[in-house]
């Protein structure tokens, strides 16, 4: 079946402007997870969602950043008045329970770059 | 951050041989997991082992993992130019998964 995708694949933005990086999950997989990896760097944790609710946004960098799962399928992640510190890749994962240990899928990245 | 650190960095064999990368980690974990990232398929899980694991094997791969030290090991025998790519451990705790720096493995003909 499909895996995770992740929308776009690359974006490009200009210091100060919003952007919104889109994340669809392996269906019926309850857990949702982004994470942020700067070049050289392992991914490192942003936000966690068990359905729709959001339970652990501890690793947002700051205000500027912003994650939602309306409807406990489909996921964005916003990023605010864009800094050239936030120039990454963009990882989504899934997974069927991620309070239960299952294994994390993760999706192809979106490469986020800020001029 | 970063849970831990990887050793080495890099690391270049030859098709064959075998590799053997280290991570350490900080904190108190329920498993650890294995994954392998390259520029073709994304991060991909591999293996996974439990805290009162010490020893697990999947193909050609062998992990090892003390508590006592904090640490992890994961061996890839006879190494084909197919396993080029970053590997990474990554700590599991409740929900959140914490991976370390990387080692960047390049297998050569």
């Amino acid at each position: 079946g499909a895996g995770v995708s992740q929308s776009p694949r690359y974006k490009v933005a200009k210091r100060g402007q919003d952007v919104a990086l889109r994340c669809d999950p392996i269906s019926g997989h309850v857990s949702l997870f982004w994470y942020q990896q700067a070049l050289g760097q392992g991914p490192e944790f942003l936000t966690y969602f068990q359905n729709e609710a959001q339970l652990d946004k501890s690793g947002l960098p700051s205000d500027r950043f912003f994650a939602e799962r309306p409807e406990g399928s489909v996921s964005t992640l916003k990023i605010q008045r864009t800094q050239q510190e936030d120039s990454a890749v963009y990882l989504c994962a899934s997974s069927l329970d991620g309070l239960a240990g299952y294994e994390q899928y993760f999706g192809p990245g979106t490469r986020l770059t800020v001029t | 951050s970063q849970q831990g650190e990887e050793d080495p960095q890099a690391l270049s064999i030859q098709e064959g041989e075998n590799a053997t990368m280290n991570c350490s980690y900080k904190t108190s974990i329920n498993n650890l997991q294995w994954y392998r990232q390259n520029s073709g398929r994304g991060l991909v899980h591999l293996i996974l082992i439990r805290s009162n694991e010490r020893e697990k094997h999947s193909g050609r791969l062998r992990v090892t993992l003390d508590t006592s030290k904090k640490s992890s090991s994961l061996l890839i025998t006879a190494s084909r130019a197919a396993d080029t790519a970053s590997y990474f451990c990554a700590t599991r705790l409740g929900s959140k998964l914490t991976f370390g720096t990387g080692t960047r493995l390049q297998v050569t003909l």
